[in-house]
């Protein structure tokens, strides 16, 4: 079992409609939730942080964590063509130092 | 904001040639820094953890030798590439640690990446 998982897509979602990414993570003990975006040939940005139940909101962006679940999502409400790109979910295992654990991304087009 | 830059953005190199990585935070310190290596289509692969005044400490299967990290200064963390060959060319991004005050974060800032290419 990876330890964070998502769907790999492609996810295909219409100009203006909502995107929703999901995330599913192994280590209960995880304690920091993040969501970067990659577009092809680039680093990562990060976009959202989350590190307690509930939902935080940036903008267009809707971040949710269910720890019961073990659980992150990622809601891009109004979604834009310069949205299309690969989302990467990321959580800290705790070891002897923190450990973030990539997702092997989901890429999202948004057809105009 | 949090910038981390990475010097060279491209490289070229021949077969058995070394190569050097230079990855800088701009605005903020960075105790720890992270090596990753990303292949087309594929997500990315952390190579390493880079720690400020302390060794690295290297993922399962990656060479130690062979990726060379100092972590000289709260600002830089270089990765040399030794003895290059043709199956190390890849996209190299380094990431930065900035720790947001006193929450639990742990929030990573990437630099743009190097796109190592051996011949």
């Amino acid at each position: 079992q990876k330890e964070v998982e998502q769907n790999s897509g492609p996810l295909s979602v219409p100009e203006g409609a909502i995107a929703s990414l999901n995330c599913t993570y192994s280590d209960r003990g995880s304690q920091s939730f993040f969501w970067y975006r990659q577009y092809s040939g680039k680093s990562p940005e990060l976009i959202m942080s989350i590190y307690s139940n509930g939902d935080k909101e940036d903008g267009r962006f809707t971040a949710q964590l269910n720890k019961a679940s073990q659980y992150v999502s990622l809601l891009i409400r109004d979604s834009q063509p310069s949205d299309s790109a690969t989302y990467l979910c990321a959580a800290v295992r705790k070891t002897s130092y923190d450990k973030v654990i990539f997702g092997p991304g989901t890429s999202l087009s948004v057809i105009p | 904001g949090a910038v981390v830059s990475q010097h060279p953005s491209r490289v070229i190199c021949k077969s058995g040639t070394s190569v050097k990585i230079e990855c800088r935070s701009l605005d903020f310190q960075a105790t720890t820094m992270f090596w990753y290596r990303q292949f087309p289509k594929q997500s990315l692969m952390l190579m390493a953890t880079s720690n400020e005044g302390s060794k690295a400490t290297y993922e399962q299967g990656v060479e130690k030798d062979k990726f060379l990290i100092n972590h000289a200064s709260l600002t830089l963390s270089t990765l040399t590439v030794t003895s290059a060959h043709p199956e190390d060319s890849s996209f190299y991004i380094c990431s930065a640690v900035r720790y947001p005050g006193q929450t639990l974060g742990n929030e990573q800032y990437f630099g743009p990446g190097t796109r190592l290419t051996v011949t």
